[in-house]
Formats: structure tokens, sequence, C-alpha cells
């Protein structure tokens, strides 16, 4: 079982849309939880960044961590079309300066 | 704003070359990462630092080296290119120990097309 498993997609919802990615883990010492996002030729940038179990909003944004499922949600409610993007879960382990990423899920918003 | 740059957005080379792919950050981050980023597949790390003169291999390393002399320049190379090479090429970086969040901030990237 890989680390870190992102449904790849790709996800396309209509402007206004309430948008669900979500990424499992298999170890439980994870320690922090990050969501970039990345724009067509672009590189990745943090989105999100969440370190316990709960929910962390800003404005349109939720994450969601679950630790006992190992579970972890990006929400992004009234979904505009500068939200096409890539969005990629990324997860700190600890002992190590290395990020585990998901594959990333191609997301587009239509007007 | 931290800037992390890296030495072209396009890149065509023929199979054999030697190629290097240069990254610069300005921030003093400790830590620089070379990533591979194909569809289908997502971010596989080739190498990182986490000091001047210090690598340490990731998921990826065959086919790749690098060199870190100075803490801001992070190089990839590419001893003999070859076509399963072709791919966008990311660079990042990272405060380290430094920072809580572990962010890492990643360049454009190079598209780099091997024929």
């Amino acid at each position: 079982q890989k680390e870190v498993e992102q449904d790849p997609g790709p996800l396309s919802v209509p402007e206004g849309a309430i948008v669900s990615l979500n990424c499992t883990y298999s170890n439980s010492a994870f320690q922090y939880f990050m969501w970039y996002r990345q724009y067509s030729r672009k590189g990745p940038e943090l989105l999100m960044y969440t370190y316990s179990s709960g929910n962390k909003e800003d404005g349109r944004f939720t994450a969601q961590v679950d630790k006992s499922s190992k579970y972890i949600s990006l929400f992004i409610r009234d979904s505009q079309p500068s939200d096409s993007a890539t969005y990629l879960c990324a997860i700190y382990q600890g002992g190590s300066e290395k990020l585990v990423f998901g594959k990333g899920m191609k997301l587009t918003v239509n007007p | 704003d931290v800037k992390v740059t890296q030495s072209s957005r396009y890149l065509v080379k023929r199979t054999g070359e030697k190629v290097f792919l240069e990254c610069v950050q300005d921030m003093d981050h400790e830590n620089m990462f070379w990533y591979r980023q194909d569809p289908g597949l997502g971010l596989r790390l080739i190498y990182f630092s986490y000091d001047v003169k210090m690598k340490e291999k990731g998921d990826i390393p065959e086919g790749y080296s690098v060199s870190r002399e100075k803490k801001e320049r992070f190089s990839l190379i590419l001893e003999s290119a070859s076509t399963n090479q072709t791919s966008m090429y990311l660079c990042a970086s990272s405060w380290g120990l430094a920072d809580a969040r572990h962010e890492q901030y990643f360049g454009p990237g190079t598209r780099l097309t091997v024929t």
C-alpha cells in the first residue's frame, strides 16, 4: 500500500459547486497535513496546513483531518473558475525533511 | 517573498547528452529538493540536500546526480539523457528544523524533452 493515496480524477464541476478532495494515508506517525495547489505550468504552492484532527477554515477552503481513519479532506465552497488547478495533499511524518505527496487531483470549475 | 528560480522553463536535449538543471533560492533555506512530475505518477523525489555538499537519495535517483556547492544553489545532472527522462522537473526548498510547518517552496519547473 502506498503511503498516501489520492484519487487523481480529473474532476469537473460547475461554478458554485462544493468540491471535496480526499486523501488517505497509511502511517499513523504522520504529523502534519498540507494541501498544495498547482496551476497549469506553475510549481505547487501551499494552500492549507494543519497538524491536528478536526477542521481548519480559510475563506472558502476547509481542511479536515481524521487521524483515527487516516483520512484528510479539502472542501472548497462556492467554487470559482479560478480554483481550476491540480490539488496535491502532502504529509510530513517527522525524522526527515521529506514530504510525502499524493498524486494530485486535477479540478476544473466550469463557468 | 521566497523565490525559487530554475534556469530554464523549457529544454530540448538529445539522447546521450549531459544535462544540467540549475535551481537557486534566495531565502537562505537549509533544504533543497529535486522532483520530477509525470502524469499519473505525481511528484517523485529524485534527490534532496540538507546542507552544502550534503545530499541524500530520494525515491528515483537512478540516472541522476546532484551538486550543492553553495547554500543557495542546487543542480541536477543527467549524466547521459535518455528519452524516459522526458518530464517536468521541479526544484523546491524549505527552512528545515526552523519551520514547524516544513513547507516546501517550489520553482516554476523545467519541462525537459529528450529526443
